[in-house]
Protein backbone atom coordinates (compact mmCIF):
# COMPACT_ATOMS: atom_id res chain seq x y z
CA UNK A 1 0.00 0.00 0.00
CA UNK A 2 0.43 3.37 -0.45
CA UNK A 3 1.61 4.05 3.72
CA UNK A 4 1.21 2.55 6.52
CA UNK A 5 -2.68 2.16 7.98
CA UNK A 6 -3.94 1.16 11.29
CA UNK A 7 -8.04 0.40 12.21
CA UNK A 8 -9.77 1.52 13.57
CA UNK A 9 -9.03 4.95 14.12
CA UNK A 10 -10.74 5.37 16.98
CA UNK A 11 -12.42 2.54 19.93
CA UNK A 12 -14.06 3.57 22.95
CA UNK A 13 -14.27 0.26 25.05
CA UNK A 14 -15.54 -0.66 28.66
CA UNK A 15 -13.01 -1.33 31.43
CA UNK A 16 -12.54 -5.28 31.86
CA UNK A 17 -13.08 -5.93 28.02
CA UNK A 18 -10.79 -6.80 25.04
CA UNK A 19 -9.89 -4.78 22.18
CA UNK A 20 -7.70 -5.56 18.89
CA UNK A 21 -5.86 -3.09 16.97
CA UNK A 22 -4.81 -3.61 13.42
CA UNK A 23 -1.83 -2.16 11.75
CA UNK A 24 -1.11 -2.78 7.71
CA UNK A 25 2.44 -2.10 6.98
CA UNK A 26 3.65 -0.60 4.11
CA UNK A 27 3.89 -3.63 1.89
CA UNK A 28 7.44 -5.74 1.41
CA UNK A 29 8.70 -3.50 4.88
CA UNK A 30 10.11 -6.51 7.14
CA UNK A 31 10.06 -4.50 10.19
CA UNK A 32 7.43 -3.65 12.32
CA UNK A 33 7.09 -1.78 15.24
CA UNK A 34 4.22 -0.98 17.85
CA UNK A 35 4.21 2.41 20.29
CA UNK A 36 1.72 4.33 22.63
CA UNK A 37 1.59 7.48 23.22
CA UNK A 38 -0.07 9.54 25.98
CA UNK A 39 -1.01 12.76 25.97
CA UNK A 40 1.78 14.98 25.92
CA UNK A 41 4.69 12.77 26.15
CA UNK A 42 6.39 11.00 23.06
CA UNK A 43 5.75 7.53 21.50
CA UNK A 44 6.10 4.67 24.12
CA UNK A 45 7.97 1.64 22.09
CA UNK A 46 5.56 -1.63 23.01
CA UNK A 47 7.10 -4.32 20.61
CA UNK A 48 9.35 -4.72 17.35
CA UNK A 49 8.34 -7.78 14.73
CA UNK A 50 11.03 -8.71 12.39
CA UNK A 51 9.29 -10.52 9.50
CA UNK A 52 6.80 -12.88 11.88
CA UNK A 53 8.49 -13.06 14.71
CA UNK A 54 8.18 -10.55 18.28
CA UNK A 55 12.07 -9.67 18.25
CA UNK A 56 11.54 -7.10 20.92
CA UNK A 57 8.97 -7.72 23.18
CA UNK A 58 10.15 -5.53 26.38
CA UNK A 59 8.24 -2.73 25.82
CA UNK A 60 4.81 -4.62 26.60
CA UNK A 61 3.66 -3.34 29.93
CA UNK A 62 2.34 -6.61 30.86
CA UNK A 63 1.14 -9.99 30.22
CA UNK A 64 -2.33 -8.37 29.12
CA UNK A 65 -0.77 -6.91 26.31
CA UNK A 66 -0.06 -9.35 23.43
CA UNK A 67 0.91 -8.73 19.48
CA UNK A 68 1.11 -11.24 16.34
CA UNK A 69 2.27 -11.31 12.38
CA UNK A 70 1.40 -14.73 11.86
CA UNK A 71 2.07 -13.89 7.94
CA UNK A 72 4.90 -11.40 8.36
CA UNK A 73 2.68 -8.63 7.47
CA UNK A 74 -0.53 -7.74 9.02
CA UNK A 75 0.15 -7.11 12.60
CA UNK A 76 -2.87 -7.09 15.70
CA UNK A 77 -2.29 -5.61 19.19
CA UNK A 78 -4.45 -7.58 21.45
CA UNK A 79 -5.29 -6.23 25.01
CA UNK A 80 -7.21 -8.43 27.37
CA UNK A 81 -8.56 -7.25 30.27
CA UNK A 82 -8.74 -3.16 29.74
CA UNK A 83 -8.02 -0.53 32.13
CA UNK A 84 -8.46 3.15 32.29
CA UNK A 85 -4.48 3.69 32.19
CA UNK A 86 -4.69 1.63 28.51
CA UNK A 87 -6.44 4.89 27.16
CA UNK A 88 -3.62 6.52 24.51
CA UNK A 89 -2.91 6.75 21.09
CA UNK A 90 -1.62 3.42 19.57
CA UNK A 91 0.83 3.87 16.45
CA UNK A 92 2.18 1.16 14.55
CA UNK A 93 5.14 1.67 12.32
CA UNK A 94 7.03 -0.36 9.61
CA UNK A 95 10.22 -0.23 7.81
CA UNK A 96 12.30 -1.94 5.32
CA UNK A 97 14.45 -3.26 7.92
CA UNK A 98 15.82 -2.95 11.23
CA UNK A 99 17.88 0.18 10.07
CA UNK A 100 15.76 1.81 7.69
CA UNK A 101 13.70 4.54 8.30
CA UNK A 102 10.53 3.72 10.53
CA UNK A 103 7.00 5.23 9.11
CA UNK A 104 4.01 5.64 11.11
CA UNK A 105 0.50 4.95 10.35
CA UNK A 106 -2.17 7.39 11.22
CA UNK A 107 -2.58 5.68 14.93
CA UNK A 108 -5.62 4.48 17.24
CA UNK A 109 -7.23 6.51 19.81
CA UNK A 110 -7.92 3.76 22.41
CA UNK A 111 -10.43 5.31 25.60
CA UNK A 112 -11.26 3.01 28.05
CA UNK A 113 -14.36 3.95 29.75
CA UNK B 1 18.67 4.68 32.21
CA UNK B 2 18.27 5.98 28.80
CA UNK B 3 17.26 9.60 28.65
CA UNK B 4 16.02 12.36 26.39
CA UNK B 5 15.30 16.04 26.91
CA UNK B 6 13.67 18.19 24.29
CA UNK B 7 13.45 21.61 24.96
CA UNK B 8 11.25 24.22 25.09
CA UNK B 9 8.43 22.35 25.76
CA UNK B 10 6.48 24.75 23.91
CA UNK B 11 7.08 27.89 21.88
CA UNK B 12 4.75 30.51 19.93
CA UNK B 13 6.08 32.61 17.60
CA UNK B 14 5.21 34.50 15.03
CA UNK B 15 5.04 33.39 11.30
CA UNK B 16 8.67 34.82 9.69
CA UNK B 17 10.31 34.45 12.55
CA UNK B 18 13.26 31.57 13.05
CA UNK B 19 13.19 28.66 16.09
CA UNK B 20 15.66 26.55 17.38
CA UNK B 21 14.02 23.43 19.08
CA UNK B 22 16.63 21.40 21.50
CA UNK B 23 16.95 17.96 21.75
CA UNK B 24 19.52 16.25 24.78
CA UNK B 25 20.31 12.63 24.87
CA UNK B 26 21.84 9.90 26.99
CA UNK B 27 21.79 6.68 25.76
CA UNK B 28 23.54 3.79 25.50
CA UNK B 29 24.57 2.25 22.46
CA UNK B 30 24.01 5.45 20.58
CA UNK B 31 23.47 4.96 17.15
CA UNK B 32 21.78 8.10 15.15
CA UNK B 33 19.38 10.55 16.26
CA UNK B 34 16.03 11.17 14.73
CA UNK B 35 13.84 14.07 14.23
CA UNK B 36 9.99 13.70 13.37
CA UNK B 37 7.05 15.70 13.00
CA UNK B 38 3.58 14.88 14.67
CA UNK B 39 0.96 17.12 13.30
CA UNK B 40 -2.24 15.29 14.34
CA UNK B 41 -1.48 11.49 14.99
CA UNK B 42 1.16 10.03 12.81
CA UNK B 43 4.85 11.33 13.33
CA UNK B 44 6.42 12.21 10.08
CA UNK B 45 10.02 11.97 9.41
CA UNK B 46 12.17 14.39 8.72
CA UNK B 47 15.77 13.82 9.58
CA UNK B 48 18.55 11.00 10.46
CA UNK B 49 21.64 12.45 11.27
CA UNK B 50 24.66 10.04 12.15
CA UNK B 51 28.04 12.26 12.52
CA UNK B 52 29.18 14.87 14.48
CA UNK B 53 28.81 18.76 12.88
CA UNK B 54 27.23 17.61 9.35
CA UNK B 55 24.44 19.85 8.75
CA UNK B 56 21.04 18.09 7.31
CA UNK B 57 18.71 20.40 5.16
CA UNK B 58 15.54 20.29 3.93
CA UNK B 59 13.71 23.37 2.45
CA UNK B 60 13.36 25.84 5.65
CA UNK B 61 14.56 22.91 7.81
CA UNK B 62 18.03 22.27 9.36
CA UNK B 63 19.63 19.73 11.83
CA UNK B 64 22.72 19.34 13.22
CA UNK B 65 24.22 16.34 15.67
CA UNK B 66 26.83 17.11 18.25
CA UNK B 67 27.88 13.57 19.06
CA UNK B 68 30.09 14.80 22.13
CA UNK B 69 28.01 17.21 23.77
CA UNK B 70 25.04 14.84 23.02
CA UNK B 71 23.03 17.03 21.51
CA UNK B 72 20.84 18.04 18.45
CA UNK B 73 19.14 21.13 17.06
CA UNK B 74 16.53 21.27 14.78
CA UNK B 75 15.99 24.82 13.17
CA UNK B 76 13.36 26.36 11.20
CA UNK B 77 13.75 29.85 9.38
CA UNK B 78 11.50 31.96 7.83
CA UNK B 79 8.34 29.70 9.94
CA UNK B 80 4.76 29.13 8.44
CA UNK B 81 1.41 28.56 9.92
CA UNK B 82 2.16 24.97 8.41
CA UNK B 83 5.07 24.67 10.65
CA UNK B 84 2.76 24.10 13.81
CA UNK B 85 3.41 21.06 15.02
CA UNK B 86 4.52 18.85 17.86
CA UNK B 87 8.61 17.89 16.60
CA UNK B 88 9.92 14.79 18.63
CA UNK B 89 13.67 14.00 18.68
CA UNK B 90 14.21 10.31 19.49
CA UNK B 91 18.08 8.83 19.71
CA UNK B 92 18.46 5.18 18.33
CA UNK B 93 19.81 3.02 21.27
CA UNK B 94 20.63 -0.17 19.89
CA UNK B 95 17.89 -0.13 16.86
CA UNK B 96 15.33 1.17 19.58
CA UNK B 97 14.15 4.48 19.08
CA UNK B 98 14.01 6.00 22.38
CA UNK B 99 11.53 9.66 22.13
CA UNK B 100 11.36 13.00 24.12
CA UNK B 101 8.74 14.19 24.99
CA UNK B 102 8.53 16.65 21.75
CA UNK B 103 8.47 20.77 21.62
CA UNK B 104 4.71 21.75 20.78
CA UNK B 105 5.72 24.66 17.99
CA UNK B 106 2.65 27.27 17.34
CA UNK B 107 3.46 29.65 14.68
CA UNK B 108 0.48 32.42 14.65
CA UNK B 109 -0.28 34.42 11.75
Amino acid sequence: GAGVSQTPSNKVTEKGKYVELRCDPISGHTALYWYRQSLGQGPEFLIYFQGTGAADDSGLPNDRFFAVRPEGSVSTLKIQRTERGDSAVYLCASAAGRTDTQYFGPGTRLTVL
Amino acid sequence: EDKVVQSPLSLVVHEGDTVTLNCSYEVTNFRSLLWYKQEKKAPTFLFMLTSSGIEKKSGRLSSILDKKELFSILNITATQTGDSAIYLCAPDSNYQLIWGAGTKLIIKP
